[in-house]
């Protein structure tokens, strides 16, 4: 199991908005920023925001995140069908190793 | 425009070794540290090491610690790993980033290290 924690699958519909969680605990999260990546099937991870909330050029800005404590979240409106992706959140931890969550399949119905 | 580009992988005997090479460009590489991230079949992503920009410092994830090794050589804009002791459950598509000091900014394809008797 990964350190932090993300749910195996979401789901929504067209121009929805979905969530996607992520949970830590203090001494990684709780203390670091996280960051948030896409993975298409076949595809290198990209980044989507780091810093907890902040989007890199080119990033639209249906994708949006952000942290509370120990917990994490990416937020994605006007889902689109080209959204299908696995997404994954990162920190480091204490020991400054870096720790990725074990992903989340989204599903656009 | 910035480039990672992976080589090394293949298919390796249990307890062998093998070095994967990340050959970068489009950027000044001495000015950042550099990830190798890893990711089994059909599973998640899962961090390997870091190096400093200078190679003073590396870390390593718990289930490589000893027998994976990160290293860089600035003159030629590469980082390397150095893998002994291979296992099956070391078989994954191996990726280099660059470090933006808690977060990956730019990634490589892949190379894909297959441990298979």
């Amino acid at each position: 199991q990964s350190v932090l924690t993300q749910p195996p699958s979401v789901s929504a519909a067209p121009g929805q908005k979905v969530t996607i969680s992520c949970s830590g605990s203090s001494s990684n999260m709780g203390n670091n920023f996280v960051s948030w990546y896409r993975q298409f099937p076949g595809a290198a991870p990209e980044v989507l925001i780091y810093d907890n909330d902040k989007r890199p050029s080119g990033i639209p800005d249906r994708f949006s995140g952000s942290k509370s404590g120990t917990s994490a979240t990416l937020g994605i409106t006007g889902l689109q069908t080209g959204d299908e992706a696995d997404y994954y959140c990162g920190t480091w931890d204490s020991s400054l190793i870096v720790l990725f969550g074990g992903g989340t399949k989204l599903t656009v119905l | 425009q910035v480039q990672l580009v992976e080589s090394g992988g293949g298919v390796v005997q249990p307890g062998r070794s093998l070095r994967l090479s990340c050959v970068a460009s489009g950027f000044t590489f001495r000015n950042f540290g550099m990830h190798w991230v890893r990711q089994a079949p059909g599973k998640g992503l899962e961090w390997v090491a870091v190096i400093y920009y200078d190679g003073s410092n590396s870390y390593y994830a718990d289930s490589v610690k000893g027998r994976f090794t990160i290293s860089r050589d600035n003159s030629k804009s590469t980082i390397y790993l150095h893998m002994n002791s291979l296992r099956a459950e070391d078989t994954a598509v191996y990726y280099c980033a660059r470090d933006r000091s808690r977060w990956t900014d730019w990634w490589g394809q892949g190379t894909l290290v297959t441990v298979s008797s």
